[in-house]
């Protein structure tokens, strides 16, 4: 198996501009979830999908962050308007079961200047 | 509510010395307990599970980890330790009923040649 494949993985963009993160899961599984890493706050769960619908994305900073799961292979994490304080590496992982191991992505670098 | 401490933000052996890594949870109802590997610009890699199953759970590259309920802890070891090691380690939770994992602030491991 390909594992959990993200793209890209890396963006920099400047201020302002709408940025759009790649997600697609293990096949099969049928959890999905958006993490958030950096230096000062760790990791951060930003929200998780169930068979391709939301359950929680209280972990969601703003509104300018949003994200869907249109299918079982794929979902977008989009930030619009981008700004410097979302720079951080993004992770996808998924997981067979809710209570199961998730398996993370490569992750996203975002640098927004 | 469940919780995960990792004792030892920085954690420094000598190459061929014994890797001990601490853990320990709150839980209020029986937990999944997981350990997780990040080495540098990479994503989170899935090392041990327990799900109830033996206290004793065996991971890849030679860690295991023993699931001690009376002690609410759930440390890593590994006999040996060698300078592939050098990582970020995190422990994880779940109950089961809430899909998210609660990660610990991760714990760095130095090998020292």
């Amino acid at each position: 198996d390909a594992g959990v494949i993200q793209s890209p993985r890396h963006e920099v963009t400047e201020m302002g501009q709408e940025v759009t993160l790649r997600c697609k899961p293990i096949s099969g599984h049928d959890y999905l979830f958006w993490y958030r890493q950096t230096m000062m706050r760790g990791l951060e769960l930003l929200i998780y999908f169930n068979n391709n619908v939301p359950i929680d994305d209280s972990g969601m900073p703003e509104d300018r962050f949003s994200a869907k799961m249109p299918n079982a292979s794929f979902s977008t994490l989009k930030i619009q308007p981008s700004e410097p304080r979302d720079s951080a590496v993004y992770f996808c992982a998924s997981s067979l079961s809710g209570a199961g191991a998730q398996y993370f992505g490569p992750g996203t670098r975002l640098l927004v200047l | 509510a469940q919780s995960v401490t990792q004792l030892g933000s920085h954690v420094s052996v000598s190459e061929g010395a014994l890797v001990l890594l601490r853990c320990n949870y709150s839980s209020s109802v029986p937990p999944y307990l997981f350990w997780y590997v990040q080495y540098p610009n990479q994503g989170l890699q899935l090392l041990l599970k327990y799900t109830s199953a033996a206290t004793l759970v065996k991971g890849i590259n030679d860690f295991e980890a023993e699931f001690k309920k009376s002690e609410t802890s759930f440390h890593l070891t590994k006999p040996s330790a060698h300078m592939s090691d050098a990582a970020e380690y995190f422990c994880a939770v779940t109950s089961g009923s809430n899909y998210q994992l609660i990660w610990g602030a991760g714990t760095k491991l130095i090998i020292k040649p």
